[in-house]
């Protein structure tokens, strides 16, 4: 079945310590997204990417990074800079004007 | 620049009830619009669209209606189930790129 999978579901953080949240497509879609959502709260872009190599940054692009080398992939890494990481993190895809397919989600934390 | 509103939750209501969940925007030209639902824990589903003015979109026994003259997507369900417990996001997209701008959400509790 085609699909967005995002790994893992729940993931823990130290202190000062990156960590990579994965999502891979395998819809072949063009498009690939990362937000984040806090409790009772709606949805915020953090990077978006249209096309292999290239990508911008959304709404709330600091303490993050991207990169996508591959069209099935678009990994999100939260780094030390980002001072206030817990949240529900959300992967999506799209082709061009079409609805987004969502994952299932990350939640991290912080330990 | 473009943005959506919805009406705030968490809206409750007893099995059976009629549901609205009000949606309105503001956008510069075409916008296609969305219904997505999220059960706890979940990502997000699409729940409908619509793409053009006087569309109706329906899926599950929700509808919701493209009014370009009131701008407008608002969800309805004749009979609501304690399964439809779920947070609603109205969303459009501009048309002229991928994004989606978002509405905050509300959640819908149903009693039984």
């Amino acid at each position: 079945d085609g699909g967005i999978t995002q790994s893992p579901k729940y993931l823990f953080r130290k202190e000062g310590q990156n960590v990579t949240l994965s999502c891979e497509q395998n819809l072949n879609h063009d498009a690939m997204y990362w937000y984040r959502q806090d409790p009772g709260q709606g949805l915020r872009l953090i990077y978006y990417s249209q096309i292999v190599n290239d990508f911008q940054k959304g709404d709330i692009a600091e303490g993050y990074s991207v990169s996508r080398e591959k069209k099935e992939s678009f990994p999100l890494t939260v780094t030390s800079a980002q001072k206030n990481p817990t949240a529900f993190y959300l992967c999506a895809s799209s082709h061009s004007n079409q609805p987004q397919h969502f994952g299932d989600g990350t939640r991290l934390s912080i330990l | 620049g473009d943005s959506v509103t919805q009406m705030e939750g968490p809206v409750t209501l007893s099995e059976e009830a009629f549901l609205t969940i009000n949606c309105t925007y503001t956008a510069t030209g075409y916008p296609s619009l969305f219904w997505y639902v999220q059960y706890p824990g979940e990502g997000l589903q699409l729940l409908l669209k619509a793409t053009k003015a006087d569309d109706k979109g329906s899926n599950k026994g929700f509808e919701a209606t493209y009014r370009k003259e009131t701008t407008s997507f608002h969800l309805e369900k004749g009979s609501v189930q304690v399964s439809d417990s779920a947070v609603y996001f109205c969303a459009l997209t501009p048309g002229s790129n991928y994004q989606l701008i978002w509405g905050a959400g509300t959640k819908l509790i149903i009693k039984p």
